[in-house]
């Protein structure tokens, strides 16, 4: 079963808007990454933040995690039209140290 | 690019015939995986292995072996290809598990038809 689920399924945008996407998951966990993928290409990690982390950034990417509600968000400032793809979330679970488990994604688009 | 070569990237293959799918690591990495992704379904974890020879069942293992003979080539083999193995397969690497927050690198996938 899926561990994390982004919200929302589909995000369109302009370019130099803000985009924010969620990830909700439902067991504890030791570490949460997101992911991107462009259309018919492999997943590239962005960012990793772990559970006892509140907030990363790099770059125009801001994570954050609020374990207490098992939660976390992904922001993409000033967003370009590159920034076009798919977003997952990823959650470890603490049974099971190498079964990452996806979410569905988010599918970004931004208009140039 | 993170050096992992999946083929083949494209096969149709009919009902009942076995398939393989071979992923080969240029990094050494000791973990590689085995995921498929299908619409509203993420990304869902098949087998993976620890090492030559080491490998474990993920979440949606039914239907599916695996073969780790050498470090750098991950095979995944559909003993009987059945249409709900239709899907795209993605082979993934890591220098350590996953617990230790390590980026997983994926390879580009190889799209799999079963008519």
């Amino acid at each position: 079963s899926q561990q994390g689920e982004e919200d929302p399924q589909a995000l369109s945008i302009q370019e130099g808007e803000n985009a924010t996407m969620n990830c909700s998951y439902k067991t504890s966990i030791n570490n949460l990454q997101w992911y991107r993928q462009n259309s018919g290409r492999g997943l590239v990690h962005l960012i990793l933040i772990r559970s006892n982390e509140r907030e990363k950034h790099s770059g125009r990417l801001r994570v954050t995690l609020d374990t207490s509600k098992k939660s976390s968000s992904l922001l993409i400032t000033a967003s370009r039209a590159a920034d076009t793809a798919s977003y997952f979330c990823a959650t470890d679970t603490l049974y099971n140290n190498n079964d990452m488990r996806f979410g569905a994604g988010t599918r970004l688009t931004v208009k140039p | 690019d993170a050096g992992i070569t999946q083929s083949p990237r494209h096969k149709v293959t009919e009902t009942g015939t076995p398939v393989t799918l071979r992923c080969h690591q240029t990094e050494n990495h000791r973990y590689m995986y085995w995921y498929r992704q299908d619409p509203g379904h993420g990304l869902r974890l098949i087998h993976y292995s620890y090492g030559v020879k080491d490998t474990d069942k993920g979440e949606v293992s039914d239907g599916y072996s695996v073969s780790r003979s050498k470090t750098e080539d991950f095979l995944l083999t559909l003993e009987s290809a059945t249409s709900s193995q239709t899907s795209v397969y993605f082979c993934a690497i890591s220098f350590t598990g996953t617990t230790a927050g390590n980026t997983i690198y994926f390879g580009e996938g190889s799209w799999l038809t079963v008519v």
